[in-house]
């Protein structure tokens, strides 16, 4: 166990809907990842929010967006979805931002299924 | 069910023999590297990491090795056992970048 929390589990829903996926950090961690992983693009990194702030910001559609809670919980909210949109949904989080040595625990995921 | 791809390279070996899975990376300022392991229906797991000031470096039964000159990175297991069977990531970042990672490596093993 990463001590990185991910909500729900698994998601079904439908084309044109919006979700959101929820993500709690390891206790300590200021900064959280969100990364997608599809069956033909690997682990493909999203965005990264350090202590609230956007931090970094990687191949993430406009549908999507995220953000981070003075608490650091993190939230992404996907909308419009896709069937392309279905895959795994990783949030990660570490101590600081991103620094070499600096690493990023994985949570469990959240497989999203747009039928 | 699986969570990576179903075309990714594939090692097989026998349980207790040694495995070396390799990474090619593409960034010569990249200065971290680390290798995950992702089971089947988890997230990706922390085994190892090196700076690029090292060019080797053990753990309990895993050792990475790091060639800068040809920009090439190697985990090896030994004494492999069946719970090792999983996907192998390299990720590499350079200062404050992000993580990149590689497409992964499907290691079998057969008891």
């Amino acid at each position: 166990d990463s001590g990185v929390t991910q909500t729900p589990k698994h998601l079904i829903t439908a084309t044109g809907q919006r979700v959101t996926l929820r993500c709690s950090p390891r206790s300590g961690d200021l900064s959280v990842y969100w990364y997608q992983q599809s069956l033909d693009q690997g682990l493909q990194f999203l965005i990264q929010y350090y202590n609230g702030e956007e931090r970094a910001k990687g191949n993430i559609l406009e549908r999507f967006s995220a953000q981070q809670f003075p608490d650091l919980h993190s939230e992404l909210n996907l909308s419009s979805l896709e069937l392309g949109d279905s895959a795994l949904y990783f949030c990660a989080s570490s101590v600081e931002g991103g620094r070499a040595g600096d690493t990023q625990y994985f949570g469990p995921g959240t497989r999203l299924t747009v039928l | 069910g699986e969570s990576v791809g179903l075309h990714l390279p594939t090692l097989s070996v026998q349980e207790g023999d040694n495995s070396i899975i390799n990474c090619a990376y593409s960034n010569s300022a990249s200065d971290y590297f680390i290798w995950y392991k992702q089971e089947s229906g988890k997230g990706p797991q922390f085994i190892i990491d090196i700076r690029s000031n090292m060019d080797k470096r053990q753990g309990q039964r895993v050792t990475v090795l790091l060639n800068k000159t040809v920009k090439h990175l190697s985990l090896q297991i030994a004494a492999t056992q069946p719970g090792d069977s999983a996907v192998y990531f390299c990720a590499e970042t350079s200062g404050y970048s992000t993580l990149t990672f590689g497409k992964g490596t499907m290691l079998l093993v057969s008891p």
